[in-house]
């Protein structure tokens, strides 16, 4: 089976403008959740779809940050404006079962200059 | 909420030699615990997993993990390290009765040496 797949795998992009980026689940897994990894720290939770709904949105950082999943299919992360605190690694995983093993993308890196 | 330690930011070790990757997790109730390695320029990539039964568990490429509830640890072991096993590993956390999240540590850079 496809595993999970993120698009594009690097970005850069100057502080103010706007990155969406894209990440598609593997077939069949309602969940789907994302996380980052700022440049030395842990992996931190951002938030949690179910199908189309957002069950948890608690580690999104501020209101710069716009998560869809319109369809229950792939979702969209978007970061507008973008500032430098934003640059990272940002992992898009999927699970079938809520609590069983995430399955995890490999990830696009955010560079905001 | 959860914490995750990992103490060990970055481990060298020579090629045939035993490694254990430490990891203790803060929580009290019930978990699941994981372990993800990540090699240069790719994803995560899940090595095992406990959710209950044994405590000792294998994982893929000769890893295993035990699980002690009384010390919360959750320690990643290799007899015998190759020099495919140079990667970044995680440990993760997930408290599935009071969350939706996993937790992880900072991560523990393996460095096998020839």
């Amino acid at each position: 089976e496809a595993g999970v797949t993120q698009f594009p795998s690097h970005s850069v992009i100057e502080k103010g403008q706007t990155v969406t980026l894209r990440c598609d689940p593997i077939s069949g897994h309602d969940n789907l959740y994302w996380y980052r990894r700022v440049m030395g720290k842990e992996i931190k939770f951002l938030l949690h779809f179910v199908k189309e709904s957002k069950q948890d949105e608690s580690g999104m950082p501020n209101n710069r940050f716009l998560a869809e999943r319109t369809g229950g299919t792939y979702s969209t992360l978007k970061v507008q404006p973008a500032e430098l605190e934003d640059s990272g690694v940002y992992f898009c995983a999927s699970s079938q079962v809520h609590g069983q093993p995430q399955h995890f993308g490999d990830g696009t890196r955010l560079s905001i200059l | 909420a959860q914490s995750v330690t990992q103490l060990d930011s970055q481990v060298p070790v020579f090629e045939e030699a035993p490694v254990e990757l430490r990891c203790n997790y803060s929580s009290s109730v019930s978990v699941y615990l994981f372990w993800y390695v990540q090699y240069p320029n790719q994803g995560l990539q899940l090595l095992l997993k406990y959710l209950s039964g044994s405590t000792l568990v294998k994982g893929i490429n000769g890893f295993e993990a035990e699980f002690n509830k009384s010390q919360t640890s959750f320690h990643l072991r290799k007899p015998s390290v190759h020099i495919s096993d140079t990667a970044e590993y995680f440990c993760a956390v997930d408290t599935p009765n009071t969350g939706n999240q996993f937790y992880f540590g900072t991560g523990t850079s393996l460095t096998v040496i020839p």
